[in-house]
């Protein structure tokens, strides 16, 4: 079975300050990850994913995530925040092909200025 | 392009009502379909999910169910609802596979079960 934990459900960074949010993950098979972003009233967008063609993934808006198989994490960075960053953040897993995905509980990131 | 629909976007029900929510997905054929729930403080959920018409699949026990008439709708039911049903729940459809699959979601539901 799959699973995801992600550590810390809110993360408050100043303007400009790096970003850190983390996830790790469960899977009896090499899994694909991934982080959905979900602004306030909207529904969610994938940010990137992995699917083991690389072990560092550039997503959207300038993000990126590193694959760490000897970590099981799949932790997401961004080198400096914009106030237009605060949102809630999910990591995901799948494992095998044709199974759904599974979703961690999320961290809400807060940008103060 | 492909687009997903689902309504309504807010529902209040009183408990012991009934429920139906709908989603319907233009553009595509045969997608994988998922009900997810966002409860606060637990995320989201995976409900159901559909690889195809009559096909369910759940993950989780409870009063709710799912149903895939054709091929493109997939309807989220319960005959009657509880207090703990209430959260946001997003439909959302997937095509491809493997490292190819892509998943996108519906706008959503806010239900409200007082």
């Amino acid at each position: 079975a799959q699973s995801v934990t992600q550590l810390g459900s809110h993360v408050s960074v100043s303007e400009g300050a790096l970003v850190l949010l983390r996830c790790n993950y469960s899977s009896s098979v090499p899994p694909y990850l991934f982080w959905y972003v979900q602004y306030p009233n909207q529904g969610l967008q994938l940010l990137l994913k992995y699917t083991s063609a690389a072990t560092l993934v550039k997503g959207i808006n300038g993000f990126e995530a590193e694959f760490k198989k000897s970590e099981t994490s799949f932790h997401l960075t961004k080198p400096s925040a914009h106030m237009s960053d605060a949102a809630e953040y999910f990591c995901a897993v799948r494992g095998q092909a044709g199974t759904a995905l599974i979703f961690g509980k999320g961290t809400t990131l807060s940008v103060s200025s | 392009s492909q687009t997903i629909h689902q309504w309504p976007a807010t529902l209040v029900q009183p408990v012991g009502s009934p429920l139906s929510l709908e989603c319907t997905v233009e553009g595509t054929s045969n997608p994988n379909l998922y009900w997810y729930r966002q409860a606060a403080g637990r995320g989201l959920q995976l409900l159901f999910y559909s690889v195809g018409i009559g096909q369910i699949s759940s993950e989780v026990p409870q009063n709710l169910s799912a149903s895939r008439p054709q091929d493109r709708q997939f309807i989220l039911s319960s005959k009657k609802l509880l207090l703990s049903d209430s959260g946001f729940y997003l439909c959302a459809w997937s095509v491809g596979a493997g490292a190819h699959e892509k998943l996108f979601f519906g706008s959503g539901t806010q239900l409200s079960v007082l």
